[in-house]
């Protein structure tokens, strides 16, 4: 399974942009890259997803380097309420043509006021 | 929708009871699985169902049962509790095997003494 890479931990201040970064040195060409997020101990929360091309939705943009070996998510204007744990993970194949999230240790970002 | 629902929220077990984490969702996904969480280790998936009578296990399947007699229950069963099984446990549900977004639930958090 394809691993990533996350700093343990990220200060920002609120209103600025957040700029998490994840290392996927060993991803293969048909794996996706997801970002979740934890808010406190709730459940994760879907953020973003992409292959290999730029993404941006309503919550943040996702930059994947053209050698796919590292991506950037962007919390474009960071609120108190995007203090949380992101994870960024490698969707990989599993048997029976099911798909499964790795989960790294991720990031625990916290935006100051 | 109330998407994904887990119950119970909190529960305190003895070592050697048994006990069953129901899940449920109404958003008529295919894909269920079982994640836990454990402190520094991000989430590691225990079993996961592809559709109604089919399962099957993940990364850290020893200890727990599941079954899938309906598209919108995933019970995690586990057979005889043991302190090792501390921990926080998730249900996801997603609409075409893992492929797409898939959607946690709030979790429930186990103790076993």
């Amino acid at each position: 399974d394809a691993k990533t890479t996350q700093p343990p931990s990220m200060d920002c201040a609120e209103g600025r942009a957040a700029n998490l970064p994840c290392n996927h040195s060993t991803i293969s060409g048909n794996e996706y890259v997801y970002w979740y997020r934890q808010i406190h101990s709730q459940g994760p929360q879907y953020i973003i997803h992409g292959l290999k091309n730029n993404e941006t939705n309503e919550m943040a943009s996702l930059i994947i380097t053209e050698d796919r070996k590292s991506s950037t998510l962007i919390l474009p204007h960071a609120t108190l309420r995007d203090t949380a744990v992101y994870y960024c993970i490698v969707r990989v194949a599993y048997i029976q043509g099911a798909q499964k999230l790795v989960f790294g240790q991720g990031t625990r970002l916290t935006i100051n006021p | 929708n109330a998407g994904v629902t887990q119950t119970p929220k909190f529960q305190v077990l003895k070592t050697g009871q048994s006990m069953t984490l129901q899940c449920a969702q109404d958003m008529n996904h295919e894909y269920m699985s079982w994640y836990r969480q454990d402190p520094g280790m991000g989430l590691r998936l225990i079993h996961y169902s592809v559709g109604a009578g089919i399962t099957d296990q993940g990364e850290v399947p020893n200890g727990y049962n599941v079954s899938r007699s309906t598209t919108e229950d995933f019970p995690l069963r586990l057979l005889s509790a043991a302190p090792s099984q501390t921990s926080v446990y998730f249900c996801a549900s997603s609409y075409n095997r893992g492929t797409d977004t898939q959607y946690f639930g709030p979790g429930t958090r186990l103790t076993v003494l």
